[in-house]
């Protein structure tokens, strides 16, 4: 069975350029989180999303950041004109239940590793 | 907005035990939790306490909650080199998990 898939693993980009991040939730799940992990930062929450929906954009970035996860395909974060204060880590999670309603909720993917140069 | 907050580094010998403590904000968290990262890893829930427990026990981790001071506490026995990786504090709130900086827990031979 796969757990949460993510890639690119690692993402170098330019500052001006578009990072755009794919994150696929274990089959099933119809329920996506993104976090953002800042250098020697714990985990900060961004959006929660689930299929077409967008329920939750409360950790966004006002501008340049988005988020999508549509009805076929993987869950997308992304980010334009990225800035250096955009490297760090993100991660996606996923869950099959809303979250309250089970212990083991979210099943965290690998992570991206974005750089900004 | 709800706060999480834990010590950043723990230094523990093999074969002692590791204690990594934390302190939350939010006492309507019906869950919390303890993760793992390792070094270029994801995330890896290690164990969790529901809010009306004191205790938890699964094999060699031990979770304290005081609910009353807010206050959830990890503890490894017998602490092994496979456990060197930073260890998130982290609570359940709304709908989102709100989680502490972490504590990276290096090990001494």
């Amino acid at each position: 069975n796969a757990g949460v898939m993510q890639n690119p693993r690692h993402l170098v980009r330019r500052r001006g350029q578009e990072a755009r991040l794919r994150c696929s939730p274990v089959k099933g799940h119809s329920h996506v989180y993104w976090y953002r992990q800042l250098p020697e930062e714990g985990l900060k929450f961004m959006v929660y999303l689930q299929k077409e929906n967008i329920i939750d954009e409360s950790g966004m970035p006002k501008e340049r950041f988005s988020a999508e996860f549509p009805k076929e395909g993987p869950s997308i974060l992304r980010i334009q004109q990225v800035v250096r204060g955009d490297s760090a880590a993100y991660f996606c999670a996923s869950s099959p239940l809303l979250a309250g309603e089970s212990t083991d909720t979210q099943y965290f993917g690998p992570g991206t590793r974005l750089t900004v140069l | 907005g709800e706060d999480v907050e834990q010590s950043l580094f723990l230094s523990v010998r093999e074969g002692d035990s590791s204690v990594i403590n934390c302190t939350y904000t939010d006492s309507s968290s019906t869950y919390l939790y303890w993760y793992k990262q390792e070094p270029g890893a994801g995330l890896q829930l290690l164990t969790y306490i529901f809010s009306n427990m004191d205790m938890k026990q699964d094999q060699r981790l031990t979770v304290l909650l005081n609910k009353k001071d807010k206050h959830l506490s990890l503890r490894i026995a017998d602490t092994q080199t496979g456990d060197s990786a930073i260890y998130f504090c982290a609570e359940e709130w709304d709908d989102k998990i709100i989680f502490g900086k972490g504590t990276r827990l290096h090990i001494l031979p």
